[in-house]
């Protein structure tokens, strides 16, 4: 079965500084890592995907993730954080071997940026 | 990316009742999922709905308790039964875009008390 762990409830950083917000993962297949960002009172919106290709991934509102095989992590990243990145953001995987074609996700993690 | 709509974005049902939740895309998909998220926690994925055949049920979940239809590539609906205060949930549609592989969008959700 495939699984998600995200190891910190909350990650505080301030404004302007960069950050990391941490996903390690397990499948029995190769990974199809997804991050998602769910704002106050709004829906799941999509920041950013690795299938395969290069390890870094750039996605929406200058996030970035480094897919890392060998850890089996996926951590996303800022260089700069704004307060407007503050939210709840999810980690998600889909097994590519087989299994549920839906995503199985990470408990979450509110990145809290201070001004 | 398609454009989820579900109806209706929230509702206080009685113990015991049913509630059927609909999820329309604009744009035809092959791939449809429902997923229930409960307070303060993460995603789980309660089905996969795919068009012309029967939904496939995720670990937990049961067809007599989440009964769900998909009669065309733009419509779903998802049926919570028999309700009690532990269904009370935000429960999310989400298609995968086959014009962008693999991504993943997310209707706005339904949020569902149970009283």
């Amino acid at each position: 079965a495939q699984s998600v762990a995200q190891p910190e409830d909350q990650v505080n950083v301030a404004e302007g500084n960069p950050l990391t917000v941490k996903c390690t993962y397990s499948v029995s297949g190769n990974p199809y890592l997804f991050w998602y960002v769910q704002y106050p009172n709004r829906g799941l919106q999509f920041l950013l995907k690795y299938i395969t290709g290069d390890n870094l991934v750039k996605g929406s509102y200058g996030f970035e993730a480094e897919f890392n095989k060998s850890q089996t992590s996926f951590h996303l990243k800022n260089p700069s954080a704004l307060v407007s990145d503050s939210a709840l953001y999810f980690c998600a995987v889909r097994d590519e071997g087989g299994g549920a074609d839906g995503l199985t996700f990470g408990k979450g993690t509110h990145l809290i940026i201070q001004p | 990316s398609a454009v989820i709509s579900q109806k209706p974005s929230r509702d206080i049902c009685q113990r015991g009742t049913s509630l059927t939740i609909q999820c329309q895309v604009d744009s035809q998909v092959t791939m449809m999922f429902w997923y229930r998220q409960q307070p303060g926690q993460s995603l789980t994925l309660i089905a996969t709905a795919n068009q012309g055949s029967e939904a496939t049920y995720e670990s937990g979940f049961v067809i007599d308790k989440f009964p769900i239809s998909r009669p065309n590539l733009t419509f779903s609906t998802l049926t919570v039964s028999n309700m009690s205060p532990e269904d009370s949930s935000i429960y999310l549609c989400s298609v995968e875009d086959g014009r962008v592989s693999y991504e993943q969008y997310f209707g706005p959700g339904t949020r569902l008390t149970v009283t």
